[in-house]
């Protein structure tokens, strides 16, 4: 086990709801990716979080948004979901972020119908 | 066209056997080159990582990188039934150590 940890692990909303995704870094890692997952494909970069700022940005519109607390915890909110949206979403927990130890949690697979 | 692009699979081989897992890049910046494994509904597990070209070692596992090609390969020697999984290639650039670009996976099975 990574130590990282994802709530819930699956969500079902419809087209137009808002998500909140938690994720529960390790302990001391100051840094949090989120990547989103559609089925049958890799992992995509949506940002990252270095001391409660974002410091990164993937192809991701900005309905996609996150938030990162003190105590190694983060969320990831989806405004005005969208079918497409449908995909595991997973956070990757690092000590640092220069680091490419990066630890995955075992996600979240979010379903909008 | 994707900037990494993965052997798509899915690859099925007896115990015991070699296997080789392969990804393309078109992004001339990419330096640091990692390999993930993942379980059914599990989240990827960083098997390698490497920097630059060249080849590196870790038990039954071997990364190569050939940069002048942009090529990278995992290789599974002895391959056993618990190697079953997804691979996943990823890489990035030095001056983005959070985005990393990843491949979509080979699924490998391996047969006692």
């Amino acid at each position: 086990e990574t130590g990282v940890t994802q709530s819930p692990t699956h969500l079902i909303k419809t087209r137009g709801q808002q998500v909140t995704l938690r994720c529960s870094s390790q302990s001391g890692h100051n840094t949090v990716s989120w990547y989103q997952q559609a089925l049958g494909q890799g992992p995509q970069f949506i940002f990252q979080y270095y001391r409660e700022e974002e410091n990164g940005r993937g192809n991701f519109p900005p309905r996609f948004s996150g938030l990162q607390f003190p105590n190694y915890s983060s969320e990831l909110n989806v405004n005005a979901l969208e079918l497409d949206d449908s995909a595991l979403y997973l956070c990757a927990s690092r000590g640092d972020y220069t680091s490419d130890e990066q630890y995955f949690g075992p996600g979240t697979r979010l379903t909008v119908t | 066209q994707k900037e990494v692009e993965q052997d798509p699979g899915p690859l099925s081989v007896p115990e015991g056997a070699i296997v080789s897992l392969n990804c393309t890049y078109s992004n001339s910046a990419f330096q640091y080159f990692m390999w993930y494994r993942q379980y059914s509904r599990k989240g990827p597990e960083l098997l390698m990582y490497t920097y630059s070209s060249g080849n590196k070692e870790d038990g039954r596992f071997t990364a190569q990188v050939d940069k002048s090609s942009k090529y990278i390969s995992l290789f599974i020697r002895d391959s056993q039934p618990s190697d079953s999984a997804t691979y996943l290639c990823a890489m990035r650039s030095s001056t983005n150590a959070g985005k990393s670009t990843f491949g979509d996976g080979t699924t490998l099975t391996v047969k006692p």
